[in-house]
């Protein structure tokens, strides 16, 4: 199974500050059809996942512009421009180009 | 508005069965692949298994085959898992999802699975 892991596990930020989050795969997820299907989601307390990204660089629908998700190959990065109270939680990355597909292991976000 | 909603979870003896349910309403159900995901505490979200537009094609992760079946019924827009042979590292909040292709991107709010003598 393709491993996903994250870096870091915790992340204290502050108000208006940027953030940055790792995923690093053990192998490459760019498909036979030249797509990378590198996911991430968020997490709030008690709620299930949500989608932010998908195929590597794209937004979901509703998600704000100051979450973008970059990366090539084995090594991506998930960036919040300036992170805000209602961003705190647990974010995933999620590989769907080899089956199973994987998740990592989660980042947690607070506020300092 | 997409909407998925899981029943069927509870407490159940090692060794159990259950069948979780999960009825989607707001969309094509018959045009979309169709996914379990858990999640614990300790293994965090682990796919589970997937099945295809018309039930043709199931995939399932290694630690649980041969003791869980995913299935669909069009008509009725529902996704079933039959989960037998229960074990403990089976408890989990069990997510109903959908798949676009690759991805998920709708889940719903879950239904905890635990097992325990």
């Amino acid at each position: 199974d393709v491993v996903m892991t994250q870096s870091p596990l915790s992340l204290p930020v502050t108000l208006g500050q940027p953030a940055s989050i790792s995923c690093r795969s053990s192998q490459s997820l760019v498909h036979t059809d030249g797509n990378t299907y590198l996911n991430w989601f968020q997490q709030r307390p008690g709620q299930p996942p949500r989608r932010l990204i998908y195929k590597l660089s794209n937004r979901d629908s509703g998600v704000p512009d100051r979450f973008s998700g970059s990366g090539s190959g084995t090594d991506f990065t998930l960036k919040i421009n300036r992170v805000e109270a209602e961003d705190v939680g647990v974010y995933y990355c999620m590989q769907g180009t080899h089956w199973p597909r994987t998740f990592g292991q989660g980042t947690r976000v607070e506020i300092k | 508005e997409v909407q998925l909603v899981e029943s069927g979870g509870g407490l159940v003896q090692p060794g159990g069965s259950l069948r979780l349910s999960c009825e989607a309403s707001g969309f094509t159900f018959s045009s979309y692949s169709m996914a379990w995901v858990r999640q614990t505490p300790g293994k965090g979200l682990e796919w589970v298994a997937l099945i295809n537009t018309d039930g043709s094609a199931k995939h399932y992760v290694d630690s649980v085959k041969g003791r869980f079946t995913i299935s669909r019924d069009n008509a009725k827009t529902s996704l079933f898992l039959q989960i037998n042979s229960l074990r403990v590292e089976d408890t989990a909040v069990y997510f109903c999802a959908r798949d676009p292709g690759w991805s998920v991107d709708y889940w719903g709010q879950g239904t905890l699975v635990s097992v325990s003598s």
